[in-house]
């Protein structure tokens, strides 16, 4: 079964730069499927960030089109997020995760807390 | 963008009784999609395209819904039924979520 794990530091500076991967098993990203960043706040709300697609192709959320960039590397089966200037609102639970055609989330990774605190 | 609001934020049932959450959309979707999310867990997928039930969902959850109205019942509130529910539109980018609601046992 595919599965997808989030992995990077759980403490970023303000005005540094948030970076994290995820792994995924079980399925090949260049196979199919849009592969998205997902976010958590503290209080609840959830924000879409972003994908890059199985053909390489991204789409981001405007509210941060300028910090952020989605990537990956095809021969080790991984994406990864970068999302520049963060500030003490980027503070969030992040999850990688697949999606489905109709832009549902079918797979999840088990998420990551990061901490952005001077 | 579009904006999901969910009722209640917040609710307790008894066991064996009918639950029915909302999700209504500033803006007309295609489908709604329900997340369950249990404390310290990732969401998992509930309910997509409107009504149909996530692998391993128990048939006493039920999604429905057009336009901008939605909803996900449980016929018999059951223990394990107790989590956060969240509603997602995939139909307008950036794809959003609503607020959840959570929902207790009494």
């Amino acid at each position: 079964e595919i599965q997808l794990q989030e992995s990077g530091p759980g403490l970023v500076k303000p005005s540094q730069s948030l970076s994290l991967t995820c792994s995924v098993t079980g399925y090949t990203i260049t196979s199919g499927y849009d592969w998205s960043w997902i976010r958590k706040f503290p209080g609840n709300k959830m924000e879409w960030m972003g994908y890059i697609s199985y053909s390489g192709s991204t789409n981001y959320n405007p509210s941060l089109k300028s910090r952020i960039s989605i990537t990956r590397d095809t021969s080790k089966n991984q994406f990864f997020l970068q999302l520049n200037s963060v500030t003490t609102e980027d503070t969030a639970t992040y999850y990688c995760a697949r999606g489905q055609l109709d832009w549902y989330f079918d797979f999840w990774g088990p998420g990551t807390m990061v901490t952005v605190s001077s | 963008e579009i904006v999901l609001t969910q009722s209640p934020t917040t609710m307790a049932a008894s066991p064996g009784e009918k639950v029915t959450l909302t999700c209504r959309a500033s803006s007309s979707v295609s489908y709604m999609h329900w997340y369950q999310q249990r404390s310290g867990a990732s969401p998992k997928l509930w309910i997509y395209e409107t009504s149909k039930l996530a692998s391993g969902v128990p048939n006493r959850f039920s999604g429905s819904g057009s336009g901008t109205s939605y909803s996900l019942t449980i016929n018999s509130m059951e223990t394990e039924d107790a989590a956060t529910y969240y509603c997602q539109q995939g139909s307008s980018y950036p794809f959003t979520f609503g607020s959840g609601t959570k929902l207790e046992i009494k």
